[in-house]
């Protein structure tokens, strides 16, 4: 049972590039999420979604896309990177209510 | 929009020694969570509390959640190597699609 599988787990951009990071979860999760964290900022949550073709911004959407086709795979795109998106990137997914959330091993990028 | 404070930011204690970790909001909170991150790791559900006035344990853990419903605790008692790690509490914010983390607490256990 792998839970939820990050990739890439790292990548060096350069500033304008685009890049999309994947998550996958076979937990038949209904709630997905994306968090970026940063050194003693905790974690912020930039888009989530409840169910399969549906999303919604969290507390810092600005500069990310995201897209769930598939209830498994939740999708979040940079389209033109900038140094301030260097940061680690979290996903999780969790059942509807108030749950706890199971995380990914993470992906860490740097732009540059 | 809603914030969860965490203090202190950072704690290190010789090893046998307890440690508490609070997490305070300005508003009232419908349910709390509590999550363990080791260095280079990612974070792991710990626990949530519900019921104002709420005592779990988990083993060495101690988990209380205010009467009002307003605060949180985590106390371990006699710490050990493996208790490192930052440890973060969350609470749900506008409907539980939303969690708001607190910035964490980094504990440190020297042997």
């Amino acid at each position: 049972n792998a839970g939820v599988t990050q990739t890439p787990k790292f990548r060096v951009l350069k500033t304008g590039q685009s890049m999309t990071l994947l998550c996958a979860q076979d937990m038949n999760h209904e709630y997905m999420y994306w968090y970026r964290q940063d050194p003693g900022m905790g974690l912020r949550l930039i888009h989530y979604s409840v169910g399969e073709g549906t999303t919604a911004k969290g507390e810092v959407p600005d500069g990310y896309n995201v897209s769930r086709l598939k209830k498994q795979n939740f999708l979040l795109g940079l389209e033109s990177a900038a140094p301030s998106q260097t940061s680690v990137y979290f996903c999780a997914s969790s059942g509807p209510g108030p749950r706890g959330q199971h995380f990914g091993d993470g992906t860490r990028l740097s732009i540059l | 929009g809603q914030q969860v404070m965490q203090i202190p930011q950072y704690q290190h204690v010789q090893e046998g020694e307890d440690f508490t970790t609070y997490c305070n909001s300005s508003t009232t909170l419908s349910n709390i969570q509590w999550y363990k991150q080791r260095p280079g790791g990612h974070p792991v559900f710990l626990i949530q509390l519900v019921k104002s006035g709420e005592v779990k344990k988990q083993k060495r853990l101690t988990f209380q959640f205010g009467e009002a419903k307003k605060n949180s605790s985590l106390h371990i008692t006699a710490t050990q190597t493996t208790d490192v790690g930052t440890y973060f509490c969350a609470a749900f914010s506008g409907g539980y699609n939303k969690l708001i983390f607190g910035a964490g607490t980094r504990l440190a256990v020297h042997p």
